[in-house]
This record gives structure tokens, C-alpha cells and sequence, in this order.
């Protein structure tokens, strides 16, 4: 099965501030890579799908890149919504893996 | 809007079988346009995907869970269904069904149950 891992596993940020969040593949996916956001008690909703491609209803501030083994989802502005965990996953081949999570918390 | 919702017993016994059942509505399993799954989260951890069933009957599971699993389809309900034989208190979870579209998506969950917690425990 491909590894999955993500940096950080946490941060703190403020409202307004740009992040960055990390995952790698341990082996090349291309771009078959998705972000989930997680809410507690929710399920996870999809952000980004292929690798940069934002799915319908996703605020703008949200961005995906990247191609291959390492990939980037970028919040441009942060918002007091946007305090969740993020996961990636790959679909490039089964079985299909997540990443452990990033939590997003507030400073 | 497909919308998913699933069903099932919150408490399982040992050694027992974990049986699920996922309603789909807003959309039909028969129409082939969605692979059906089920995912799974432990307490406070990260997601694992179980497997997935297509309307066909065709079907991949996971080798980490292979062994235990069974995922069946009912297009007359518009339900589909996990069965995971033996399970122990490691297999305590929020037990998510979600799809995936043959085309757009095609592997990321876009549609997801509100996941439903199973306890394994005696």
C-alpha cells in the first residue's frame, strides 16, 4: 500500500494568516490526490481533487498543488471556519490511503 | 444531491459479526455512476478505507481487512452493506459510507454518510 504522510501533524494560526500544509506520497501518484476537511463529530468533506482541482461550493481560498510524491494545500486567508483537521489521499492505486491529519487550531 | 445515510447496531459483541447497512437517496445505486464505501475512523485517529462495491456486484476490500469483510448491494433498496466477521474492541470506530463518481471526482469521496460509531465490546 502507498504511505501516506503529512507535516505538521499540528499548528496554530490566526485568523487571517496563509498555511501550508505538507503531504507525501511514498511512492508517485501523479496527481491523484485529494483534501478532506474534518470538523469534530463530522464527516470529512472534500476540498481538492486532483491534486489542484477545487470541488464545487469550496471557498477559493483554498488551493492544492503539486504532483508526483509531494503535494501542498495552501489556505490563503484564514477564517474562523476553516479551525479543523485536514487529510489527504491518494486514489492513484488500491487499497486507498490517508494521511494521518493535520489539526488547525487557533493560536 | 446524493445523500447517504447508514444504519446499524451501535454495540457488537466479541467475536461477533458488525453488520451496516447504507441508504442511498437523491440518486440511483442501479444508474453505475458512483463506487460505493465504506471508511472508517478510530477514536481520535485517522481514516481507513474498508472497500468498495460498484452496482454490478464487483468488489475490492482491503487486504488489511480482507479476510473479514463483505460488502453487498440491494439496487431494489437502494442500500448497500458491510459485514466485518470477528471483530474485537480494535475495530471500535465511526464507521463512514461514501462514494466516489466514475467520472469528475473519480476516487475522491465526494458524497459521505454522517458515520455512525459501532463499539465493539462486551
Amino acid at each position: 500500500a502507498i504511505r501516506i504522510t503529512q507535516s505538521p501533524s499540528s499548528l496554530s494560526a490566526s485568523t487571517g494568516d496563509r498555511v501550508t500544509i505538507t503531504c507525501r506520497a511514498s511512492q508517485g501518484i501523479s496527481s491523484y490526490l485529494a483534501w478532506y476537511q474534518q470538523k469534530p463529530g463530522k464527516a470529512p468533506k472534500l476540498l481538492i481533487y486532483a491534486a489542484s482541482t477545487l470541488q464545487s461550493g469550496v471557498p477559493s481560498r483554498f488551493s492544492g498543488s503539486g504532483s508526483g510524491t509531494d503535494f501542498t494545500l495552501t489556505i490563503s486567508c484564514l477564517q474562523s471556519e476553516d479551525f479543523a483537521t485536514y487529510y489527504c489521499q491518494q486514489y492513484y492505486s488500491y487499497p486507498f490511503t490517508f494521511g494521518p491529519g493535520t489539526k488547525v487550531d487557533i493560536k | 444531491q446524493v445523500q447517504l445515510q447508514e444504519s446499524g447496531p451501535g454495540l457488537v459483541k466479541p467475536s461477533q459479526t458488525l453488520s451496516l447497512t447504507c441508504t442511498v437517496s437523491g440518486g440511483s445505486i442501479s444508474s453505475g455512476g458512483y463506487y460505493w464505501s465504506w471508511i472508517r475512523q478510530h477514536p481520535g485517529k485517522g481514516l481507513e478505507w474498508i472497500g468498495y462495491i460498484y452496482y454490478s456486484g464487483s468488489t475490492y476490500y482491503n487486504p488489511s481487512l480482507k479476510s473479514r469483510v463483505t460488502i453487498s448491494v440491494d439496487t431494489s433498496k437502494n442500500q448497500f452493506s458491510l459485514k466485518l466477521s470477528s471483530v474485537t474492541a480494535a475495530d471500535t470506530a465511526v464507521y463512514y459510507c461514501a462514494s466516489w463518481g466514475i467520472t469528475g471526482t473519480t476516487g475522491a469521496f465526494d458524497y459521505w454518510g454522517q458515520g455512525t460509531l459501532v463499539t465493539v465490546s462486551s
